[in-house]
Parts: structure tokens; sequence; C-alpha cells
């Protein structure tokens, strides 16, 4: 079956550090997203992309970078890991515009 | 995109249809009413979209006012497993990015 999946689940990284977060999705699908979710901000849309080398910033892209060299993988890279980006981190992908999104099943990055 | 008005949290007992509305007075005609639920620590679930006909799923159904300013989400028979955050989202549907607001906190009491 089509999935898709983040690893790793879990994170402990020390500031300062180069950290990425891993999305792989079997659907085939074009277009893929990257969100953190904090208690009290809900979830916010940090990058995306709609296809092999298109990416674009979301909402709170400050810190933050993605690559899309396939369709199946869009990882993130947290530049200089701070505090301030301990969070869940959730990837989704869909094949269009007029699809819903399925969700991988979460991050814990925790920079202490 | 246009915003999205939702209550902060509502209860239901449990076999009852569950009602979460949403207003978006400010939807333009070519944008779309989904709605997202996320199950305690979970990703995001994907439910139902529409865009000016009401719609049904197996999970759901999406009735949308004659005039677009609202809609509400119904989950026929709710159980306890629909305890979740319910999100009613509002976008083009030329534009597949989706910004999330605040959402509905949905608890079903046994």
């Amino acid at each position: 079956d089509a999935e898709i999946t983040q690893s790793p689940r879990h994170k402990i990284t020390e500031t300062g550090r180069q950290v990425t977060l891993a999305c792989h999705q079997t659907w085939n699908h074009n277009n893929m997203f990257w969100y953190r979710q904090d208690l009290g901000h809900g979830l916010r849309l940090i990058h995306y992309s709609y296809g092999v080398q298109d990416t674009n910033k979301g909402e709170v892209s400050d810190g933050y970078s993605v690559s899309r060299s396939n369709t199946e993988d869009l990882p993130l890279t947290l530049e200089s890991a701070a505090s301030s980006q301990t969070s869940v981190y959730f990837c989704a992908s869909s094949s269009g515009a007029n699809y819903g999104y399925t969700f991988g099943s979460g991050t814990r990055l925790t920079v202490v | 995109d246009a915003k999205t008005t939702q209550p902060p949290s509502m209860d239901c007992a449990e076999g009852r249809a569950a009602n979460l509305p949403c207003n978006h007075s400010t939807i333009s005609g070519n944008e779309y009413v989904y709605w997202y639920r996320q199950i305690h620590s979970q990703g995001p679930q994907y439910i139902i979209h529409g865009l000016k006909n009401n719609e049904t799923n197996e999970m759901a159904s999406l009735i949308i006012t004659e005039d677009r300013k609202s809609s509400t989400l119904i989950l026929p028979h709710a159980t306890l497993r629909d305890t979740a955050v319910y999100y009613c989202i509002v976008r083009k549907n030329r534009d597949d990015k989706i910004i999330f607001g605040k959402g509905t906190r949905l608890h079903i009491l046994p």
C-alpha cells in the first residue's frame, strides 16, 4: 500500500547543529508540504513543493530549507537548530488542489 | 484565501449526530470548503470538501448554505473515536497549500 513516512519519530539535538528530517511518500504525489505544530499556534506551514526542483516558502520558513530532487522525498533541514524550533513536525502530500492531503505520523524534535 | 470562524469547542453525546458549524462570509466563487480533523498527537486527516453542493462520503456530510457563507460538517453517529480537533478551511482550487486555523475541539461524551 502507498504511504507517507517520516523519520525519525523522535529526535533530540543541540542548539546550533544542523538537523534534517526526512519525508518519503510512495503515492507518486506531486505536491508535498511541511508543517510545524506548537501549543497555542496550531499547524503552521513551513515550506512546500509542487514538483521536482520546485520549492516555496510558507508562513514560518526562516531557519528552514527544503530541496526536491525527486518525486518521493522532501527533506526538511534546520540549518542551525534553535530552542524555538522545538516542535512536532508533520509532512503531507497531495495529488493536486482538488484532493485532500495525506499526512505522515510526525517527528517530535527537541532542541536543547 | 477567505477566513473561517469556528467555535473553539463543542460537546456531543455518543451515538448522536455531531454538527460542527463554520462561518466563511468572505468566501469567493472559486474557493472550496475543506474539512480535516486531528486526533490527539496524530497527523491531520482529510474528511470531505465541497464547492456549493452538499457532499457525503463514508465519514461525514458537508452542508453548504446557498449563499456559501457558512457550512456544517455532520458526523451522523458520533463515537468516542471522533473526539478530535476539526478544522474548516477555505481555499482556491488552483492553489494547493492549506493554512490551518485553530479549529473546533469536539468532545464526544459517553
